[in-house]
């Protein structure tokens, strides 16, 4: 069962190049997110959307920006990394209620030179 | 004043003890709360939802007071394979968005 699929799973960035990561999930959920990891910080909501056709701006958006493709796919996307941008990131999805669980990707590792 | 707040610890626990470790959170209008287990460049997985009455699956039991806005998470006869960062994780219904603590690390040794 594939569940939440994120690629690439490794990569490294120079500063001020850009690239996607793409996610895709195929549990029929109408709802996705993208967060990122950094050590002491915990998970911080970058982007979410709640439905097909819809985003909406988390905690810390700036410097990222969304697709929702389908309703099976979510990407981000940097347009010019930082360094700052170096974290893990973690594409999730779920049913979208409140009570309902997120599953979540293996995460990218992203590192930005 | 974060939102969701967690001891990062570590809790170091010996084989077969107890741990339990709390998550405060500060917003009054929470709604739905759980517990997540995150191992070491893993992603996070749902370990356990939090109802209000409390709930227990195991060896885990988790409570919720929301008269001083906590949740609590307590380990019984603690395994090594306990070893993990334990995620507090509030949602607020409006808009769905899950509010993840800085979790809780805690390490079981023999």
């Amino acid at each position: 069962n594939a569940g939440v699929t994120q690629t690439p799973k490794f990569q490294v960035l120079k500063t001020g190049q850009s690239m996607t990561l793409q996610c895709a999930q195929d549990m029929n959920h109408n709802s996705m997110y993208w967060y990122r990891q950094d050590p002491g910080m915990g998970l911080r909501l970058i982007y979410y959307s709640a439905s097909e056709g819809t985003t909406d701006k988390g905690e810390v958006p700036n410097g990222y920006n969304v697709s929702r493709l389908n309703k099976r796919e979510f990407s981000l996307r940097l347009e010019s990394a930082a360094p700052s941008q170096t974290s893990v990131y973690f594409c999730a999805s779920s049913d979208g209620g409140a009570g309902n669980t997120i599953y979540f990707g293996e995460g990218s590792w992203l590192t930005v030179v | 004043r974060k939102e969701v707040e967690q001891d990062p610890g570590p809790f170091n626990v010996p084989e077969g003890a107890t741990v339990a470790f709390n998550c405060t959170y500060s917003n009054s209008a929470s709604q739905s709360f759980f517990w997540y287990r995150q191992d070491c460049r893993k992603e996070p997985k749902l370990l356990m939802s939090v109802y209000s009455s409390g709930n227990e699956d195991g060896r885990f039991t988790a409570q919720l007071n929301r008269a001083s806005q906590y949740i609590s998470l307590l380990i019984r006869d603690s395994k090594l394979s306990d070893s993990a960062t334990y995620l507090c994780v509030v949602n607020r219904a409006a808009g769905n968005k899950l509010t993840f603590g800085g979790g809780t690390r805690v390490l079981v040794k023999p």
